[in-house]
């Protein structure tokens, strides 16, 4: 079945460290998105990638970084330069970053800074 | 920019109740529309959508049709029941300003049997 799986659903991060979220898509979708949300709140757009080797930041970049090696490939740092980063975070793919077509999202990571 | 604005919730009702969630839109041009869900602790899934003025979608007894002249985009179902509890958002799409979804902040319903 196609779709986008992410992983893990749930992560745990001491504070100071790294931690990479994964995301992959088999819908051979060029366009590929990370939002963060948060309680009570909607979708903010961390990072957005159209192509393999391109991608542009968002709403609220700082303290994040992706890659975009592989086209089915799209994985998030969260680095210790984020100030907040307890979240969910959901990963989506779009055919092209230029339709107006709808997104497909993954199931989600809870991370938890502890 | 693009802005949404929805209704705020949470929305309570009885099953089989009729379920109106308001959604108003800001943007240039003709953005496509659209209405995801979100059940508890999973990403989103599409609802339905709409592309052009006067256009009505529809889905699982949901519905919402695309108002150019009043810029909005209201969720409708007639009999709502115990598994529609989820939050609805409502997002637009402007393929010049890249397929960036931007979202509501979201409404919770809560269907109680």
């Amino acid at each position: 079945d196609g779709g986008i799986t992410q992983s893990p659903k749930y992560l745990f991060r001491k504070e100071g460290q790294n931690v990479t979220l994964s995301c992959e898509q088999n819908l051979n979708h060029d366009a590929m998105y990370w939002y963060r949300q948060d309680p009570g709140q909607g979708l903010r757009l961390i990072y957005y990638s159209q192509i393999v080797n391109d991608f542009q930041k968002g709403d609220i970049a700082e303290g994040y970084s992706v890659s975009r090696e592989k086209k089915e490939s799209f994985p998030l740092t969260v680095t210790s330069a984020q100030k907040n980063p307890t979240a969910f975070y959901l990963c989506a793919s779009s055919i092209r970053i230029l339709d107006n077509t709808e997104a497909f999202f993954g199931q989600g990571t809870r991370l938890t800074v502890v | 920019g693009n802005s949404v604005t929805q209704m705020e919730g949470p929305v309570t009702l009885s099953e089989e109740a009729f379920l109106t969630i308001n959604c108003t839109y800001t943007a240039t041009g003709y953005p496509s529309l659209f209405w995801y869900v979100q059940y508890p602790g999973e990403g989103l899934q599409l609802l339905l959508k709409a592309t052009k003025a006067d256009d009505k979608g529809s889905n699982k007894g949901f519905e919402a049709t695309y108002r150019k002249e009043t810029t909005s985009f209201h969720l409708e179902k007639g009999s709502v029941q115990v598994s529609d509890s989820a939050v609805y958002f409502c997002a637009l799409s402007k393929g010049e300003y890249g397929n960036k979804l931007v979202f509501g902040a979201g409404t919770i319903l809560r269907v109680k049997s």
